[in-house]
């Protein structure tokens, strides 16, 4: 499979722990997204890089969230001391800079559940 | 600020049927995309079409078309003889320089 994945695909944890998710973007793919998603509601934007530069960060993502893609191939997204708030989807998309519209990919998602 | 909005939460639409989805957003700018998004249920986002907002003439891509009043900001999708497959949420997003904005989604159900 050549798409976007996510890995885990779900996860329960208890408040105050922390959580780490990763996204392996479409291999020639050089832009990179994270959005999260709660329930009844689209996308909401959080960061983007373009390789391994990370060029943008919403005003959501607070300080305990962070953001990596060392190498500018997969990504790592960690929540520390998670919050029940932080319940919900955390979408990854990747894209190709030069195709013009930007298209995204997106992958499943990871669905986060804090307990 | 950049916004989307869907003033449509929910849409049914009788199957082989004709239905639009409305969608308007608010920017200062003159130069971005347009696109709609389609997330079946547990299942991952996929791209319906796009508009690229310097094209006058309307993006089609088989039985989904496109509605682009630019002066008005709105941006609807049209689903022509609608089938049981295209029951999902419809997602319009609006891209500008580095970011994506999604609207709150329409829920469509195909009536068989």
């Amino acid at each position: 499979d050549t798409g976007v994945s996510q890995d885990p695909r779900h996860k329960i944890t208890k408040r105050g722990q922390n959580v780490t998710f990763r996204c392996d973007p479409i291999s020639e793919h050089n832009r990179l997204y994270w959005y999260r998603q709660t329930l009844g509601q689209g996308p909401e934007f959080l960061t983007y890089f373009q390789n391994e530069a990370q060029l943008e960060k919403s005003r959501l993502l607070s300080d305990r969230f962070s953001a990596e893609r060392p190498k500018g191939s997969f990504s790592t997204l960690e929540i520390q001391r998670t919050e029940q708030g932080d319940s919900a989807m955390y979408l990854c998309a990747s894209s190709f800079r030069g195709q013009g519209t930007h298209e995204q990919f997106f992958g499943p998602g990871t669905r986060l559940t804090v307990l | 600020a950049q916004t989307v909005t869907q003033s449509q939460p929910e849409m049914s639409v009788q199957e082989a049927e004709t239905v639009t989805l409305s969608c308007t957003y608010d920017t200062s700018e003159s130069d971005y995309y347009l696109f709609w998004y389609k997330q079946p249920p547990s299942r991952q986002m996929i791209l319906v079409i796009r508009q690229e907002a310097y094209k006058q003439q309307n993006a089609t891509e088989n039985r989904f078309s496109v509605n682009f009043q630019k002066a008005a900001k709105s941006f609807s999708l049209k689903i022509s003889d609608s089938q049981l497959g295209d029951a999902a949420m419809y997602f319009c997003a609006y891209r500008s320089a580095n970011q994506f904005y999604f609207g709150t989604g329409t829920s469509l159900t195909v009536i068989p």
